[in-house]
């Protein structure tokens, strides 16, 4: 597809299940963000990958809270033994991530909501 | 690293005024400044931006202001219509690197 593709679009689910979230950049973006939105908040900080680097990991709120990213595309957020403050949308984004910056393009997101 | 401080988190305004958003990032580093209109239940989408070589950029009804002394972007909205109520962000990064958004204004337009 054209835009950045997340799945799945809602999910619920039970308190200490484990959930996996995927999400598909736009060909050819060598950049992906995970970020979080709570109901009327903000856009809270997951992970960020770049390319061949190693990721910026720096908000991920728990080690119930893993990403990866295979092949340089397709990156799936796992959270372990979920939580009822999990409940939340995830949103993916991506960039061209050339040395000249660009526009994030975000997907629809996941809601995910923890019973 | 880069914070973003963004003001005010809510601001109401009757149609046919102007609006004004306002950021601070701490990085002085940072040289791109998006800014993204999020609209009820869809996906934030970018509206504008300015690069640090700029001081003012305009696309219509909107146009964004950069001083890099004072670490500072504004977002304008002039003649403001209601479809223009959404949720604004603002951002910065240095490069291709990690976006760091501000926490939100929420633009609520009085028909």
């Amino acid at each position: 597809g054209a835009g950045v593709s997340q799945s799945p679009s809602n999910k619920v689910t039970e308190k200490g299940k484990d959930v996996e979230l995927r999400c598909d950049p736009i060909s050819g973006h060598t950049a992906l963000y995970w970020y979080r939105q709570s109901l009327g908040q903000g856009l809270e900080f997951l992970i960020y990958f770049q390319g061949n680097s190693a990721p910026d990991k720096s908000g991920l709120p728990s080690d119930r809270f893993s990403a990866e990213r295979t092949g340089g595309s397709v990156s799936t957020l796992t959270i372990q033994r979920t939580q009822q403050e999990d409940s939340a949308v995830y949103l993916c984004a991506s960039s061209l991530g050339t040395a000249y910056p660009g526009e994030l393009f975000f997907g629809e997101g996941s809601r995910l909501t923890v019973l | 690293g880069e914070n973003v401080e963004q003001h005010p988190s809510t601001l109401s305004v009757q149609e046919g005024d102007s609006a004004v958003i306002k950021c601070t990032y701490s990085d002085s580093a940072s040289n791109y400044f998006p800014w993204y209109k999020q609209e009820l239940g869809k996906r934030p989408q970018l509206i504008i931006d300015i690069r640090s070589n700029v001081g003012e950029k305009k696309d219509q009804r909107i146009a964004v202001t950069l001083n890099k002394t004072a670490k500072h972007f504004s977002l304008h909205i002039t003649e403001t219509q209601p479809e223009d109520s959404a949720v604004y962000f603002c951002a910065a990064s240095i490069n291709a690197g990690k976006s760091t958004f501000g926490d939100g204004t929420t633009l609520t337009v009085k028909p």
